[in-house]
């Protein structure tokens, strides 16, 4: 999992309620990412965090909040979930090389 | 702001033979890198292929080669004795180096069938 752990990996929301989605790193980096990933598209970039306590927005940052108190630990949370948000999350962390290693994918279904 | 095209949807190939994905990009920097990600259909994304823009020698990684061309910029990907375990989806994606958010850019992905 090239060190980067998500959870949940599957979930089904009702419009309008509220998730958090947690990807947790163990390999200390600096970095880390949210990314989307939508049918017949690549990985569109969401959030960012460039260390503990920091957080920046991506491409497509509307309807999402994200926080990283602990450098170990990047949350990106839904408040009010959308039909439009359906799509598989990956979290990703900048290890050596500027290479970007992802987490396996959290499949989320808002219905 | 930086974009990437990959021109070739789908794509087939026969097993033991070579194939080529295209990608080609648009920057008006001059530092930067260039990955080819694969996606199987378990849908982890596995780096295969990184490139340093002022690394004139094209990146080998045992099966996979690129063709980094920087002046047209275009960066394809060549398999080499295809097997049934590369069938994917392959994303190109582009990076800024130097300071800032080391932010991926990706384009839309080929899907790369492997027919035995």
């Amino acid at each position: 999992n090239a060190g980067v752990t998500q959870t949940p990996k599957f979930r089904v929301l009702k419009t309008g309620q509220s998730m958090t989605l947690l990807c947790a790193q163990d390999m200390n980096h600096e970095y880390m990412y949210w990314y989307r990933q939508d049918p017949g598209m690549g990985l569109r970039l969401i959030h960012y965090s460039v260390g503990e306590g920091t957080t920046a927005k991506g491409e497509v940052p509307d309807g999402y909040n994200v926080s990283r108190l602990k450098k170990q630990n990047f949350l990106l949370g839904l408040e009010s979930a959308a039909p439009s948000q359906t799509s598989v999350y990956f979290c990703a962390h900048r290890g050596p090389g500027n290479t970007i290693y992802f987490g396996e994918g959290s499949w989320l279904t808002v219905v | 702001a930086q974009t990437v095209t990959q021109s070739q949807p789908e794509m087939s190939v026969q097993e033991a033979e070579t194939v080529t994905l295209s990608c080609t990009y648009d920057t008006s920097e001059n530092n930067y890198y260039l990955f080819w990600y694969k996606q199987p259909p378990s849908r982890q994304m596995i780096l295969v292929i990184r490139q340093e823009a002022y690394k004139q020698q094209n990146a080998t990684e045992n099966r996979f080669s690129v063709n980094f061309q920087k002046a047209a910029k275009s960066f394809s990907l060549k398999i080499s004795d295809s097997q049934l375990g590369d069938t994917a989806m392959y994303f190109c994606a582009f990076m800024r180096s130097g300071a800032g958010s080391y932010q991926l850019t990706f384009g839309k992905g080929t899907k790369l069938s492997v027919i035995p």
